[in-house]
């Protein structure tokens, strides 16, 4: 497609399951982000990849979030042993290129519900 | 620490009336801003960048913004809102250097009157 992809659109599971969510970036995007937004905020930052290598993971809130892009294109974050914080929308973005100027290009998110 | 400060929750304004959104920036040496909107249960599209020369950016949707380093802002114009821009509002930066992350304003929530 023309856009970013994510998917599920929308994720419920109960605490303490596991929950994989998918980004397909831009075709040819070398970076690519994940960001958490809460309810009523704005999004904030979890990890970057640049190609295949996850060059920041500071945002990353515990040891629980984990996220992978082993051929430089599609994204997976993994959250294990979810709890209810958690709860929240996940945007993956990517962008052409490398430098700090780069539009980042969003997709339409992962709601994610924990019960 | 860096950070971007929205002072508006909530803007309302009419149909064909102007509209000014803030946005100031807390950080020592010119960030690269942007603005984004979104609408509900969607992603977020870029209305304009802002890197380097002439302060006032031209967007999409006939939006504008100006930066002013004096006063560490970047706000965002138009002068006629549409029903259709009716939603929420973010303003962004990444810092120079090695930084790739934007950090985000807490946004402004438009709601346009007919």
């Amino acid at each position: 497609g023309a856009g970013v992809s994510q998917s599920p659109r929308y994720k419920v599971a109960k605490r303490g399951q596991d929950v994989a969510l998918r980004c397909d970036p831009i075709s040819g995007h070398v970076s690519l982000f994940w960001y958490q937004q809460a309810l009523g905020q704005g999004p904030e930052f979890l990890t970057y990849f640049q190609n295949e290598a996850q060059l920041d993971k500071s945002g990353l809130p515990s040891d629980r979030f984990f996220a992978e892009r082993p051929e430089g294109s599609v994204s997976t974050l993994k959250i294990q042993r979810t709890q209810q914080e958690d709860s929240a929308v996940y945007l993956c973005a990517s962008s052409l290129r490398q430098g700090n100027n780069q539009p980042q290009h969003f997709g339409d998110g992962t709601r994610l519900s924990i019960l | 620490a860096q950070s971007v400060t929205q002072p508006d929750i909530h803007i309302t304004v009419s149909e064909g009336a102007s509209l000014e959104l803030r946005c100031n920036y807390s950080y020592g040496a010119t960030p690269y801003l942007f603005w984004y909107v979104q609408s509900p249960g969607q992603g977020l599209q870029l209305l304009l960048k802002y890197f380097s020369g002439d302060t006032l950016v031209q967007g999409i949707k006939g939006f504008e913004a100006e930066f002013k380093r004096s006063q560490s802002s970047f706000n965002l114009r138009k002068p006629s809102v549409h029903w259709s821009d009716a939603a929420e509002y973010f303003c962004a930066v990444v810092r120079s250097g090695s930084a790739r992350q934007l950090t985000f304003g807490s946004g402004t929530q438009l709601t346009v009157l007919p």
